[in-house]
This record gives structure tokens, C-alpha cells and sequence, in this order.
């Protein structure tokens, strides 16, 4: 069963601080990994998109890494701002299927 | 329009009433696809267009639910005899065709809730 698992379920960092958010996936066969921030009463906007062959996926602040042998991936958030507080989604998507595979998410609370 | 857009934003019906969702697509954009997010979850497909294909149906929950999309352009998602699990947000998507590298454009959702 194909299944995106992600970490920590929450988290809270101080304005201008660095985190780092985890993503593990099963789907197979794997096609691509994209992260999605999503504003409290708002639809997911995508942030980054990697295939097998990319290992890492810079946006602004935002920077994607994707591990395809070990199915890991990370987004890492350089110097956080208030309007980084979001639920960040990692989902992945098999080769062959159009639907996706979305992992719960993890709710980032930037404190001033 | 400019991007994807839902109505209602907020609906409250009562256990057993059916209700329907409305969503319209970025222009131009084959593939639409319906997710349910409840509390705390991540996003459940329910089902997808693309073109005039037959649709994706197999993320519905059941049979009370159902969706219709006329050519390439706006879809509605009816719930029969709404239950109080089905209370969530409901989002829509659209996409430049079905591929998966296509970014999805979600619609900013439906809030049901069933008392």
C-alpha cells in the first residue's frame, strides 16, 4: 500500500530560525515528490517538485531533498518568517497513476 | 478566472440531507480532481476527470457520493443523505491535463458540516 508518513507532527521554532521537516514514502514505482504549503482555510499551493533523478530543489527560502534510494525527503526552511506558519504537505505520485499519495502534514507555528 | 474556485465556502446541513458542492476549474484545464480533508487528516482523493473520459471513481467512500462534470468546465459533487463523518473540507483541483507532473491548482474548499 503506498504510504507518505511525515515528521514531527507539529512544531513551533522562533522567527529566524532554520527547521527542517521529514518525509518517508512507500509509493512504488516512485515518479515524483512534490512539498505543498497550506495556509489555515486554504487550498495546498506547491512549493517544490523533484523527480528520481533531482536530489535536492531550491525555492527562495525553501530547499527540497529527496533521497530515492532510502525514499526520504526533507524540506528545510532558512530563516523562518511569520507567514511560514502553515501546514506543509509532502506528496508523492506513482509512475503510471495520476492520483496521489498525501502525507498528514506538518502544522510549522513561527513565534515572534 | 484566475484561479480555482469553490462554492459554497461553508455549508451546514442536517444528518440526511443532501447537499452539492460546486467547483470551477482554472480555464483551460482538463483534469479536475475532488479531495476530502477531514481534522487532523491528510487529503483523501475521491475522484477525477480528465476530458471526456470516464472518470476516476475509485476514492469514493460510497455510493451516497457522486460527481458531474460537464465538458472541461465546472463540477459538482453531491453527497446523499449526508452523514455526520462526512463533515470535512472538500477541495477541488485542477490541472493542465491528468499527468502527475502537472502541478495540481486546489480551490480554497468547502466547509461541510453535518449536525
Amino acid at each position: 500500500k503506498n504510504q507518505v508518513e511525515q515528521s514531527p507532527q507539529s512544531l513551533i521554532i522562533l522567527e529566524g530560525k532554520n527547521c527542517t521537516l521529514q518525509c518517508n514514502y512507500t509509493v512504488s514505482p516512485f515518479s515524483n515528490l512534490r512539498w505543498y504549503k497550506q495556509d489555515t482555510g486554504r487550498g495546498p499551493v506547491s512549493l517544490t517538485i523533484m523527480t528520481f533523478s533531482e536530489n535536492t530543489k531550491s525555492n527562495g527560502r525553501y530547499t527540497a531533498t529527496l533521497d530515492a534510494d532510502t525514499k526520504q525527503s526533507s524540506l528545510h526552511i532558512t530563516a523562518s518568517q511569520l507567514s511560514d506558519s502553515a501546514s506543509y504537505i509532502c506528496v508523492v505520485s506513482a509512475q503510471g497513476y495520476s492520483t496521489l499519495t498525501f502525507g498528514k502534514g506538518t502544522m510549522l507555528l513561527v513565534s515572534p | 478566472g484566475a484561479g480555482v474556485s469553490q462554492s459554497p465556502s461553508n455549508k451546514v446541513t442536517e444528518k440526511g440531507k443532501d447537499v452539492e458542492l460546486r467547483c470551477d476549474p482554472i480555464s483551460g484545464h482538463t483534469a479536475l480532481y475532488w479531495y476530502r480533508q477531514r481534522l487532523g487528516q491528510g487529503l483523501e482523493f475521491l475522484i477525477y476527470f480528465q476530458g471526456n473520459s470516464a472518470p476516476d471513481k475509485s476514492g469514493l467512500p460510497s455510493d451516497r457520493f457522486s460527481a458531474e462534470r460537464t465538458g472541461e468546465s465546472v463540477s459538482t459533487l453531491t453527497i446523499q443523505r449526508t452523514q455526520q463523518e462526512d463533515s470535512a473540507v472538500y477541495l477541488c483541483a485542477s490541472s493542465l491535463t491528468a499527468n502527475s507532473y502537472n502541478e495540481q491548482f486546489f480551490g480554497p474548499g468547502t466547509r461541510l458540516t453535518v449536525l
